[in-house]
């Protein structure tokens, strides 16, 4: 156990739907980093916040967005879902930037 | 453009002989490299890292490689466990103030007993 809670486990919705992906990090953990998965593909970074403020970005879409609150978690909305949005979403996170990540063991997104 | 590789998606493993995981990369900015594991169902687990001001960094059995030069690393697993069969991520920092990491595709590792 990493320390690191994602909620949903899974998710399935519908095309033009928007959903939200929550993240815990590890006690202590200032940074927070969103990943998605898709098929066959490698981890693709998609943000990263630390300590409420925006730190890096990474193959974003603009249609996807995220935050991260005083008590330092995070959430991660999708909208306008596609098709080809199905991907294991993973969050991560650290104590400041920089180091190892923890990983949460993701959110599986299925948009039918 | 993927500027980490890792070029076998798969690899099988007799129980008790060695592993080797490659991962290539084409950014010569990368200063920090991390393996990572990951079983089904879970999100990957930190392994074992190198900066780029070493060559090697070993941790029981495992044991990171990496050839500046050719840029490229290696993850070698001594003796091979059954319990080692996962799917193995490498990962490289491009050196910024973002601490962006680039991961590879996976390589999925065997251990056969």
């Amino acid at each position: 156990d990493s320390g690191v809670t994602q909620t949903p486990k899974h998710l399935i919705t519908a095309t033009g739907q928007r959903v939200t992906l929550r993240c815990s990090p590890r006690s202590g953990d200032l940074s927070v980093y969103w990943y998605q998965q898709s098929l066959d593909q490698g981890l693709q970074f998609l943000i990263q916040y630390y300590n409420g403020e925006e730190r890096a970005k990474g193959n974003i879409l603009e249609r996807f967005s995220a935050q991260q609150f005083p008590d330092l978690h995070s959430e991660l909305n999708l909208s306008s879902l596609e098709l080809g949005d199905s991907a294991l979403y993973f969050c991560a996170s650290s104590p400041s930037g920089g180091e190892t990540q923890y990983f949460g063991p993701g959110t599986r997104l299925l948009v039918l | 453009d993927q500027q980490v590789k890792q070029n076998s998606p798969s690899l099988s493993v007799q129980e008790g002989r060695i592993s080797i995981l490659n991962c290539d990369y084409t950014n010569s900015m990368f200063d920090y490299f991390l393996w990572y594991k990951k079983y089904p169902a879970e999100g990957p687990t930190f392994l074992i890292s190198i900066s780029s001001i070493k060559d090697k960094n070993e941790d029981g059995r495992f044991t990171v490689f990496l050839n500046k030069s050719a840029k490229h690393l290696s993850l070698h697993i001594v003796p091979s466990q059954p319990g080692d069969s996962a799917v193995y991520f490498c990962a490289a920092r491009r050196t910024s103030g973002t601490y962006k990491y680039i991961f590879g595709t996976g390589t999925r590792l065997k251990v056969l007993a």
